[in-house]
């Protein structure tokens, strides 16, 4: 059973840091490229990043793009997100997706986090 | 940027109805479209992609058309389980994009 569970999120100040983590399971995570999707309180869905199995391309949304860095370790069956400067407008529920043949196929449940003073 | 235009954002419908849900690009994306279902609280589902195939394990209640710039989700009976909120996303070109959203409530 393919398995994306989300952690790291939390509280934080305006301009401080968080690192969230994505574990991978039932699947050869290797093969896939993988991707961050966010939800603000209340509001739509908004693709943040994304990276290839091996992580040779990686790109970002504009609106995270020089704050944010997407990696991975295929060893470890692990995705990550490393969220620097961040801001009130970064509030959100994180998931990490799959993408599979086409679009994203499976989602984890979401880790909560909230940029406030 | 690909922008898209989804709508309605809310539609009020009632079990056993047909409805549609639209989603319009501002430039032509062949068929790299998905349709996803959230419920509250839940992450979303992917219930179309590659705009008309139907996710495994998918009711066939749902189906999905169109290429280029406008494409439809339509769910043909509705049950009491669809009531949620649907987004459409073009994986044509980076950055992907999300439709707004419409929520199906119950009339």
């Amino acid at each position: 059973e393919v398995q994306l569970v989300e952690s790291g999120g939390g509280l934080v100040q305006p301009g401080g840091s968080l690192r969230l983590s994505c574990a991978a399971s039932g699947f050869t995570f290797s093969s896939y490229s993988m991707n961050w999707v966010r939800q603000a309180p209340g509001k739509g869905l908004e693709w943040v990043s994304y990276i290839s199995s091996s992580s040779s391309t990686i790109y970002y949304a504009d609106s995270v793009k020089g704050r944010f860095t997407i990696s991975r370790d295929n060893a470890k069956n692990s995705l990550y997100l490393q969220m620097n400067s961040l801001r009130a407008e970064d509030t959100a529920v994180y998931y990490c997706a799959r993408f599979g043949e086409s679009a994203f196929d499976y989602w984890g449940q979401g880790t909560l986090v909230t940029v406030s003073s | 940027a690909i922008w898209m235009t989804q709508s309605p954002s809310l539609l009020s419908a009632s079990t056993g109805d047909r409805v549609t849900i639209s989603c319009r690009m501002s430039q032509g994306i062949s068929s790299y479209l998905a349709w996803y279902q959230q419920k509250p609280g839940k992450a979303p589902e992917l219930l179309i992609y590659a705009a008309s195939t139907l996710q495994s394990g998918v009711p066939s209640r749902f189906s999905g058309s169109g290429s280029g710039t406008d494409f439809t989700l339509t769910i043909s009976c509705l049950q009491s389980e669809d009531f949620a909120t649907y987004y459409c996303q073009q994986y044509y070109s980076f950055p992907y994009t999300f439709g707004q959203g419409t929520k199906l409530e119950i009339k």
